[in-house]
């Protein structure tokens, strides 16, 4: 069963100070990971996909990396504007399978000012 | 552009009644996705259509949980019996294409209180 960990469940940081959060992932044929952002009452943001080890991706002060095992979510220098928690989803099988992502719980940051 | 529409927003019923939700996803998107989101959780998949085939409906908890896309845009979820433990939040997503890799759009749901 494909499975998606996340951590740590929640970190605060002060602005600037910069971080990373993991999403650990087992699958039966990784086709993409997802980073999602969520705000409070509000659906899923898409940020990133990642298709294969050794990519990465950026946007702003984000930057997404992705080995074999997990997927990592540097953030670097932070601002208030950054706190929401990020998802970390995974679509996986073979071709013609379905396109259901597995979602991760996610890592609720806050950034103080 | 718009992006997708969930209606209601809250929905309150008594328990055994039957509830509709609806989704109208971004113009143009041929995929459809419907998901549960419990409170401090990820998003949980239900059921998704390709225009409107329905192929993949394995997360659907049992048979009173159906959902159609006649025509290939608007999807309804149809809860039937509800039951107290289908309070949760119901998200629906949409993509711009079939195949792996397609960004799934998300709305902002539709919170469902089961009294």
């Amino acid at each position: 069963e494909d499975q998606v960990t996340q951590s740590p469940e929640a970190l605060r940081l002060q602005e600037g100070e910069s971080s990373s959060l993991n999403c650990s992932y087992t699958v039966s044929g990784l086709r993409g990971l997802f980073w999602y952002r969520q705000d409070p009452g509000k659906g899923p943001e898409f940020l990133f996909t990642l298709y294969s080890a050794g990519e990465e991706k950026e946007k702003e002060r984000l930057k997404a990396t992705l080995t074999k095992k997990e997927s990592f979510l540097h953030i670097t220098a932070p601002k208030p504007e950054d706190s929401a928690t990020y998802l970390c989803a995974v679509q996986a099988g073979t071709q013609g399978g379905s396109e259901k992502l597995v979602f991760g719980k996610g890592t609720k940051l806050t950034v103080n000012p | 552009g718009a992006g997708v529409s969930q209606s209601p927003r809250y929905k309150v019923t008594k328990r055994g009644q039957d509830v509709a939700l609806r989704c109208d996803p971004i113009s143009g998107h041929v995929s459809l996705y419907w998901y549960r989101q419990a409170l401090g959780q990820g998003p949980e998949f239900l059921t998704y259509f390709n225009y409107e085939a329905q192929q993949d409906k394995s997360g659907l908890p049992n048979d009173r949980f159906s959902a159609e896309r006649p025509e290939g845009s608007i999807s309804t979820l149809t809860i039937q019996r509800t039951e107290q433990r289908d309070s949760a939040m119901y998200r629906c997503a949409s993509s711009l294409s079939t195949g792996y890799g397609q960004p799934q759009h998300f709305g902002d749901g539709t919170r469902l209180s089961i009294l």
